[in-house]
C-alpha cells in the first residue's frame, strides 16, 4: 500500500509569489493535517481537515490556506511568499476512529524563497 | 501555554544504551510520542505511550513516562549506526486528535 504521497517534493520560488503544494492521504484516511518544518526545529501545526471540513488551524498568517477534496487528497496554499516560508512541509494522515492517534507523515514539500 | 522541550544533542558509543530526555508542560496531554526523522526524510513514528501508562517496550526502545513530573524518555538499548537521526517527543492533547506538538528535536550521533 501506499504511504502517505506529496508532491512537489523540492521547489523554489521568489518573494511575493504563491504555491500550492498537494497531499495523498493513505487509502482510507479521511483526515489530513498539514505541518512547517523549518530547519533546526520541530514541525509546527498548520492545518488539519477532515471530511473536506477544517478541524484545527495553528498560529499561521492568513496567507496560508488549505482544502480537502472528495477524494480526501489535500492541498496547502501559501500567498505572497516570504523567506521565512522556507521549510520542509509535511502533510500527515490518520484513520478516523484510531485510538492511538498514530499520524503516518509523508516525505515533505521543501520549499526555498528566493 | 502547550510546550515540549528536550536537549539538542546526545553522543553515545556505539553499543551503548541512548537515552533521550523530554519534558513537555501540557497537563491533559492524552498521548506522547517519538518519532524518528533521517537527514532529508520525513517523519517515522518510533512509538508513543498512553498516558495512564508508566512504561512500554517495544524491542530495543524502552520508554518511560513520569506524569507527575511531566518528563518523558526514550532508551534504544545496544545503539547501533543506524540509529543516527533526529529524535523528536511530541504530545497531543485530548482536545485536538491531528495537534501534536513536537520538541526540537534531539540529534544522536553514534561514536565507533
Amino acid at each position: 500500500d501506499a504511504g502517505v504521497t506529496q508532491s512537489p517534493t523540492h521547489l523554489i520560488k521568489t518573494r511575493g509569489q504563491q504555491v500550492t503544494l498537494r497531499c495523498s492521504p493513505i487509502s482510507g484516511h479521511k483526515s489530513v493535517s498539514w505541518y512547517q518544518q523549518v530547519l533546526g526545529q520541530g514541525p509546527q501545526f498548520i492545518f488539519q481537515y477532515y471530511e473536506k471540513e477544517e478541524r484545527g488551524r495553528g498560529n499561521f498568517p492568513d496567507r496560508f490556506s488549505a482544502r480537502q477534496f472528495p477524494n480526501y487528497s489535500s492541498e496547502l496554499n501559501v500567498n505572497a511568499l516570504l523567506l521565512g516560508d522556507s521549510a520542509l512541509y509535511l502533510c500527515a494522515s490518520r484513520p478516523q476512529g484510531s485510538g492511538a492517534n498514530v499520524l503516518t507523515f509523508g516525505a515533505g514539500s521543501r520549499l526555498t524563497v528566493l | 501555554g502547550e510546550d515540549v522541550e528536550q536537549s539538542l544533542f546526545l553522543s553515545v558509543r556505539e553499543g551503548d544504551s541512548s537515552v533521550i530526555n523530554c519534558t513537555y508542560t501540557d497537563s491533559s496531554s492524552t498521548y506522547l510520542y517519538w518519532y524518528k526523522q533521517e537527514p532529508g526524510a520525513g517523519l517515522q513514528l518510533l512509538t508513543y505511550i498512553f498516558s495512564n501508562m508508566d512504561m512500554k517496550q517495544d524491542q530495543r526502545l524502552t520508554v518511560l513516562l513520569n506524569k507527575k513530573d511531566k518528563h518523558l524518555s526514550l532508551r534504544i538499548a545496544d545503539t547501533q549506526t543506524g540509529d543516527s537521526a533526529i529524535y523528536f517527543c511530541a504530545e497531543t492533547g485530548y482536545s485536538s486528535a491531528s495537534k501534536i506538538i513536537f520538541g526540537s528535536g534531539t540529534r544522536l550521533s553514534i561514536r565507533p
